[in-house]
């Protein structure tokens, strides 16, 4: 079974420039996540689909995130304008049914805003 | 609210034994229990469900006690390839919340 696929690996932009990162979740998960985590701490919830429907979007920053996960399959994630601040890996998980149940990690895209 | 965990790190000899707790200030449905290391994504360990039950694989196991909301990881016995970063999540009905981890290093 193929796991949580993500890419770009790697990204360095500089602060106020744009981008975008893309998830493919395992087959017939319904449920996908993105997390933010920074360099010492837990991953932290941005946002949470429930096939194509938004779940929680509490702690993403909206005036500079956003997210969708199109069709409830792929995902992507998009940062405009970047912020020092936002240099972290972004994860992608995904799980079978509604959120609380096991998630499977994707590999992660580290950013580095310069 | 985001679960405490202790200790934040641990240095350990191979063989030795090791215990990680995970408090939460809110009542469980459920806590999980990752590994991850360095570079890599969290990998699933365990997950256990509210009624106090304990689990296990080999040589790592963990317990629940949804009246005093907290967890305990145990590693028996640790190996080299026990080294990393160990989170708990505590989940509700629909999302789970990490703590900041504890880091486990095991020397030869």
């Amino acid at each position: 079974e193929a796991g949580v696929a993500q890419s770009p690996r790697y990204k360095i932009i500089e602060k106020r420039q744009s981008v975008a990162f893309w998830c493919n979740p395992i087959s017939g998960h319904a449920t996908l996540y993105w997390y933010q985590q920074i360099l010492g701490q837990g991953p932290k919830l941005l946002i949470q689909f429930q096939n194509n429907g938004v779940v929680d979007d509490s702690q993403l920053p909206k005036d500079r995130f956003s997210a969708e996960r199109l069709k409830g399959v792929d995902s992507t994630l998009k940062i405009q304008p970047a912020k020092l601040e936002d240099s972290a890996v972004y994860l992608c998980a995904s799980s079978w049914g509604q959120g609380g149940e096991t998630q499977y990690f994707g590999p992660g895209t580290r950013l580095l805003v310069l | 609210q985001q679960p405490v965990q202790s200790p934040q790190a641990v240095i350990l000899r191979e063989g030795e034994d090791a215990v990680i707790n995970c408090s939460s200030s809110k009542a469980l449905y459920s806590v999980h229990w990752y590994r991850q290391k360095h570079g890599e994504a969290p990998v699933f360990l365990m997950i256990l469900l509210k009624g106090g039950e304990q689990k296990g694989h080999e040589k790592i196991s963990a317990s629940f006690n949804e009246k005093k909301q907290q967890s305990s990881l145990y590693l028996t016995a640790s190996q080299l390839s026990y080294s990393g970063t160990y989170f708990c999540g505590t989940g509700g009905d629909d999302k789970i919340i990490f703590g900041k981890g504890t880091r486990l290093h095991i020397l030869p």
